[in-house]
C-alpha cells in the first residue's frame, strides 16, 4: 500500500539553528500539504502545493519558514532560525485532488517530531 | 475563515459501549467532512468521510451524520473495542479547499 514518507522522524536542535524536513507524497498525488501539530491540538495548515505551485501559504511564518516542491513531487520544509515555540509535530499529507476539483481524502505521513532546546 | 469546534475533548467508555463525538463548523460553503484517527506517534488516518449531499454514512461499526442546516456533524462508534482508543479529529473543507481541523477527542476504551 502506497504511503507518504517523511524524514527524519525525530529532530532535536538548538534555537537559532536551521532544520529541514523532507516529504515524499504518494505517487501521482498532485496536492501536497504541510501541517504543524502542537501537542493536544489538531493539525494546522502551513502550506499547500498544487504540483509545484503554492496554493496557500497564508499561515506560514515567512520570516523563518520556507517550503518548496521544485519538481512537483517531493517537498522540503525549512525553518531558519528555529525558535523554542517551533517544537511540534510536522505532518505532510498528499491528496489526489486536482485543481478546481472537490476536496478529497488526505493521506498523512508519520510526521517529524521537532524539539527545539 | 472556517472555525471547527469539537466536543468532548476526552471520552471514556467501557468496552462494548457506544461513543459519540460532535463537531460544529462555521462556513456554510464547507462540503467535505472527514474524520481522522491518530494513534500515538503516528500521523492521522482517515476512518470515514461525508460530503454535503449526504446526511449519513456507515462503515461497519462507524457512522457519521451531517446536519447542514445546523452546521454540525457527528461520529458514532458502536461496540467499542480497546483498539479504538486514540485521538479522533474532525475536519471540514469546502469553498477554499483548505481543511480546518477540530482540536481532537481523546477516546479511551476500558476493557
Amino acid at each position: 500500500e502506497a504511503e507518504v514518507a517523511q524524514s527524519p522522524r525525530y529532530k532535536i536542535t538548538e534555537k537559532s539553528q536551521a532544520v529541514a524536513f523532507w516529504c515524499d507524497p504518494i505517487s501521482g498525488h498532485a496536492t501536497l500539504y504541510w501541517y504543524r501539530q502542537i501537542l493536544g491540538q489538531g493539525p494546522e495548515l502551513l502550506v499547500q502545493f498544487q504540483d509545484e505551485s503554492v496554493v496557500d501559504d497564508s499561515q506560514l511564518p515567512k520570516d523563518r519558514f520556507s517550503a518548496e516542491r521544485l519538481k512537483g513531487v517531493d517537498s522540503t520544509l525549512k525553518i531558519q532560525p528555529a525558535e523554542l515555540g517551533d517544537s511540534a509535530m510536522y505532518l505532510c499529507a498528499s491528496s489526489p485532488r486536482g485543481a478546481g476539483g472537490q476536496s478529497n481524502e488526505q493521506f498523512f505521513g508519520p510526521g517529524t517530531r521537532l524539539t527545539v532546546l | 475563515g472556517e472555525n471547527v469546534e469539537q466536543h468532548p475533548s476526552t471520552l471514556s467508555v467501557q468496552e462494548g459501549d457506544s461513543a459519540v463525538i460532535k463537531c460544529t463548523y462555521s462556513d456554510s460553503a464547507s462540503n467535505y467532512f472527514p474524520w481522522y484517527k491518530q494513534e500515538l506517534g503516528k500521523g492521522p488516518q482517515l476512518i470515514i468521510d461525508i460530503r454535503s449531499n449526504v446526511g449519513e454514512k456507515k462503515d461497519q461499526r462507524i457512522a457519521v451524520t451531517l446536519n447542514k442546516t445546523a452546521k454540525h456533524f457527528s461520529l458514532h462508534i458502536t461496540e467499542t473495542q480497546p483498539e479504538d482508543s486514540a485521538v479522533y479529529f474532525c475536519a471540514s473543507s469546502g469553498g477554499s479547499y483548505i481543511p480546518t481541523f477540530g482540536r481532537g477527542t481523546s477516546l479511551i476504551v476500558h476493557p
